[in-house]
């Protein structure tokens, strides 16, 4: 059911900008695409969204490609914090946000 | 401001029990109201949504029902539990009407079936 891809690890230095990509090269025009993260045993924590320009906030910038085919979640000065698993999702038009398996992302020291 | 309650936190409960996982909104009217489990090691699966009371659609075949007989209650049920329905369950919620809201999840539930 998910729409999206994404590499199924990644490791990023403390310190350096994190980039983790998506393929959601199914998506509709009016379908949103939002990024989560959860740390083991929580519920996933809403990082960021966008529908075709790039978005920043004061966590995360999300770049998405003029086809929207792809996007690029950047936490620009990844801390051991940020170790989690990152969820990029398409928001279909009736409601339902589908998770994929999502990147693990372990920042080293 | 609006909050998501969801409970308990940790559960351990015998093959061929029963199950009843509670979820409530507040600060909020008609939410949308969503069920999700996630299996050790893996993603988030969707179970069940709603629109609205007594609204459920239901994601896949299973052994697990919802109901919702208030506004902002979600209810996660089933008659006899099977192994396989171990794992972390999340209610979430979104604003209606709109589709760029933002999904806000609860703390989950950790259940074990043995």
């Amino acid at each position: 059911d998910a729409k999206t891809t994404q590499p199924p690890s990644m490791d990023c230095a403390e310190g350096r900008a994190a980039n983790l990509p998506c393929n959601h090269s199914t998506i509709s025009g009016n379908e949103y695409v939002y990024w989560y993260r959860q740390i083991h045993s929580q519920g996933p924590q809403y990082i960021i969204h966008g529908l075709k320009n790039n978005e920043t906030n004061e966590m995360a910038s999300l770049i998405i490609t003029e086809d929207r085919k792809s996007s690029t979640l950047i936490l620009p000065h990844a801390t051991l914090r940020d170790t989690a698993v990152y969820y990029c999702i398409v928001r279909v038009v009736s409601n339902q946000f589908y998770f994929g398996t999502g990147t693990s992302l372990t920042v080293i020291p | 401001s609006q909050t998501i309650h969801q409970w308990p936190a940790t559960l351990v409960q015998p093959v061929g029990s029963p199950l009843s996982l509670e979820c409530t909104v507040e600060g909020t009217s008609n939410p949308n109201l969503y069920w999700y489990r996630q299996a050790a090691g893996r993603g988030l699966q969707l179970l069940f949504y709603s629109v609205g009371i007594g609204q459920i659609s239901s994601e896949v075949p299973q052994n697990l029902s919802a109901s919702r007989p208030q506004d902002r209650q979600f209810i996660l049920s089933s008659k006899k539990l099977l192994l396989s329905d171990s794992g972390f369950y999340l209610c979430a919620w979104t604003e209606p009407g709109r589709i760029n809201e933002k999904l806000f999840f609860g703390s989950g539930t950790q259940l074990s079936v043995l």
